[in-house]
């Protein structure tokens, strides 16, 4: 079973730019997630998908980071304009189903960005 | 809200030893799941073990097992028989009975000696 796939695996750019990320759930899996994870820190969810309906975004930074999930499968993150303090990895996950109460998350390899 | 608190930023042990990393979180909820993930160098995270909190019984996967004080509200990882391919940085998370958002700890980075 192919797990879930990130693209790209790193990126550069300067402040004020814009970037964006894919992520491409494990086949079948209804809930899609993107954390971020900033050096030394532990994860902290962006946005929970449940097919393309958003679950929980309470700790998007709205005001520069967007993302959507088209057809309910892949998804993209987007960052405009970026700031210095959005270096960190960003992790894709999926699960099954988020009723269940042993529902697992599966997570991607990350897209570590650096904003110079 | 509920936090989790991993205390050991960086741990060591010697191949074929136990070694136990700590987490403590904080909740008012009375029903929750419990987790560790490990994350090795190439980035992938994996689940470890996973703890119900209305089970009194310690979960363990084969030479992983877990340490739950409810009462205490730790939740601690044993490694026996330590292995080079155990290396990696351990995070503890925290998920509600109902919903998927998991709260992870700022991690324990384990170190393998030969």
């Amino acid at each position: 079973e192919a797990g879930v796939a990130q693209s790209p695996r790193y990126k550069i750019i300067e402040k004020r730019q814009s970037v964006a990320f894919w992520c491409n759930p494990i086949s079948g899996h209804a809930t899609l997630y993107w954390y971020q994870q900033i050096l030394g820190q532990g994860p902290k969810l962006l946005i929970q998908f449940q097919n393309n309906g958003v679950v929980d975004d309470s700790q998007l930074p709205k005001d520069r980071f967007s993302a959507e999930r088209l057809k309910g499968v892949d998804s993209t993150l987007k960052i405009q304009p970026a700031k210095l303090e959005d270096s960190a990895v960003y992790l894709c996950a999926s699960s099954l189903d988020s009723g269940r109460l042993t529902d697992t998350q599966y997570f991607g390899p990350g897209t570590r960005l650096t904003v110079l | 809200a509920q936090t989790v608190t991993q205390s050991q930023p960086e741990m060591s042990v010697q191949e074929a030893e136990t070694v136990t990393l700590s987490c403590t979180y904080d909740t008012s909820e009375s029903d929750y799941y419990l987790f560790w993930y490990k994350q090795p160098p190439s980035r992938q995270m994996i689940l470890v073990i996973r703890q119900e909190a209305y089970k009194q019984q310690n979960a363990t996967e084969n030479r992983f097992s877990v340490n739950f004080q409810k009462a205490a509200k730790s939740f601690s990882l044993k490694i026996s028989d330590s292995q080079l391919g155990d290396a990696a940085m351990y995070f503890c998370a925290y998920r509600k009975q109902y919903g998927n958002k998991l709260v992870f700890g700022a991690g324990t980075i384990l170190r393998v000696k030969s």
